[in-house]
């Protein structure tokens, strides 16, 4: 089992450009997570998933979007990069019967 | 919004020696608590889950867990370098239909030799 996975690795883009962050999981989980993570900060959630086919706003959303395509994959797209959406993002799945989240390997993201 | 607080750190510990990691959180009807690790760089591992008061073991890793006074604790014997890293105490959260952790910052740990 890959567990889960997160395209790409890292990221730079210009102001004002879009891109979508992918993320995918093997472990048939029904709930799926978007964190960020600053300095300080800690981990916010932006999105989370609790099923196929619902998405619902974290701590952080505005200037992202998601999109649940299966029960697998669930996507974080940023519409019109911004220099504070510069940050290291997490994709996580949830167990359902301990609440255990398992973290994917990130991406980091540079916006110039 | 729920709050979990931890020590930022850096906590220093020597080779061999027991890090005592703690974590405070508010929302007392909280039922499922976690720690993380995360190494520089890296992503969030879990490595420890608990559930009720008392006491749970994991090789050189015990959770403690005491919900009247809204606290969770992360020892560690036998310290090793590869242990310095990041800990997060992480607390489930129901809100809006749906669970949730809440993170705290994290607290830096630092084993030297």
């Amino acid at each position: 089992n890959a567990g889960v996975t997160q395209t790409p690795k890292f990221q730079v883009l210009k102001t004002g450009q879009s891109m979508t962050l992918q993320c995918a999981q093997d472990m048939n989980h029904n709930s799926m997570y978007w964190y960020r993570q600053d300095p300080g900060m800690g981990l916010r959630l932006i999105y989370y998933s609790a099923s196929e086919g619902t998405t619902d706003k974290g701590e952080v959303p505005n200037g992202y979007n998601v999109s649940r395509l299966n029960k697998r994959e669930f996507s974080l797209r940023l519409e019109s990069a911004a220099p504070s959406q510069t940050s290291v993002y997490f994709c996580a799945s949830r167990r359902q019967d301990t609440y255990e989240q398992y973290f994917g390997p990130g991406t980091r993201l540079t916006v110039t | 919004q729920k709050e979990v607080e931890q020590n930022s750190g850096p906590l220093s510990v020597p080779e061999g020696a027991i890090a005592s990691l703690n974590c405070t959180y508010s929302d007392r009807g909280s039922q499922s608590f976690f720690w993380y690790r995360q190494y520089s760089g890296k992503s969030p591992e879990l490595i420890m889950s608990i559930y009720s008061n008392g006491d749970k073991e994991d090789g050189r890793f015990t959770a403690q867990l005491n919900k009247a006074s809204q606290y969770v604790s992360l020892l560690i014997r036998d310290s090793q370098p590869s242990d310095s890293a990041t800990y997060l105490c992480a607390v489930n959260e129901f809100s809006g239909g749906y669970n949730k952790l809440i993170f705290g910052a994290g607290t830096r740990l630092a084993v030297h030799p």
